[in-house]
């Protein structure tokens, strides 16, 4: 069964650093999304892909967070000078309206 | 802003027990989600509901879509150990700016005796 698969697993970072996020989302979907879970807290929503465009986002997708899809399979989600405040689960997910998740990044910014 | 009450946060209870967990909004919404997350890993699609009074079952799961599309509930018959983790509601709205995004309850983290 097709999977949403993200890497790395697990990124650790110093703050200021900019970090890569990699999803490679069920191949023939046309929706994309990153959310985060901070650790004890809900799944927030932070961006929504489409079309090779955003098509919406959240108040927390501020000027510090860009998304692209380079060559058409793999979908980014960068943070170009992370904060303490950026640690958590980023997932990505692929299709609407029920969305398949990836199994999350977790990144840590020291 | 849509908000999506998820409740109860903690649920424990012996195996053999039925539970219900329920997903309240003011908002209506598309479509809803539950899923179920272990920790350290992605949230797993259980169902999809989508039309207003909506029941679809899932082996002893039986989820209930309301009337309104504000809320939703997820029925556990004759629960089992297998059944503990993270139950999360999560709601969908599609068209105008609306591309789908997922609003999440808070989560219900179970717990099955044996």
């Amino acid at each position: 069964e097709p999977e949403v698969t993200q890497t790395p697993s697990h990124q650790v970072t110093q703050m200021g650093q900019e970090v890569i996020l990699r999803c490679v989302p069920i191949s023939n979907h046309l929706y994309f999304y990153w959310y985060r879970q901070i650790l004890g807290q809900k799944v927030e929503f932070l961006v929504s892909f489409y079309n090779n465009e955003i098509s919406e986002k959240s108040e927390i997708f501020d000027d510090q967070f860009s998304v692209e899809r380079p060559d058409g399979s793999n979908f980014t989600l960068k943070i170009r000078s992370t904060k303490l405040e950026d640690s958590a689960m980023y997932f990505c997910a692929s299709k609407v309206p029920e969305q398949f998740f990836g199994p999350g990044t977790r990144l840590t910014v020291l | 802003t849509q908000l999506l009450e998820q409740s109860p946060q903690f649920l424990s209870i012996q195996e053999g027990e039925n539970l219900t967990v329920y997903c309240n909004s003011s908002s209506v919404f598309s479509s809803l989600q539950w899923y179920r997350q272990e920790p350290g890993e992605g949230p797993v699609l259980l169902v999809t509901v989508v039309t207003g009074g909506e029941v679809k079952k899932l082996k002893r799961l039986t989820f209930q879509f309301g009337d309104a599309r504000k809320d939703s509930s997820l029925h556990i018959t004759a629960a089992q150990p297998g059944d503990t983790g993270l139950y999360l509601c999560a709601g969908s709205r599609v068209g105008g700016t609306s591309y789908g995004k997922l609003t999440f309850g808070q989560g219900t983290i179970l717990t099955v005796h044996p």
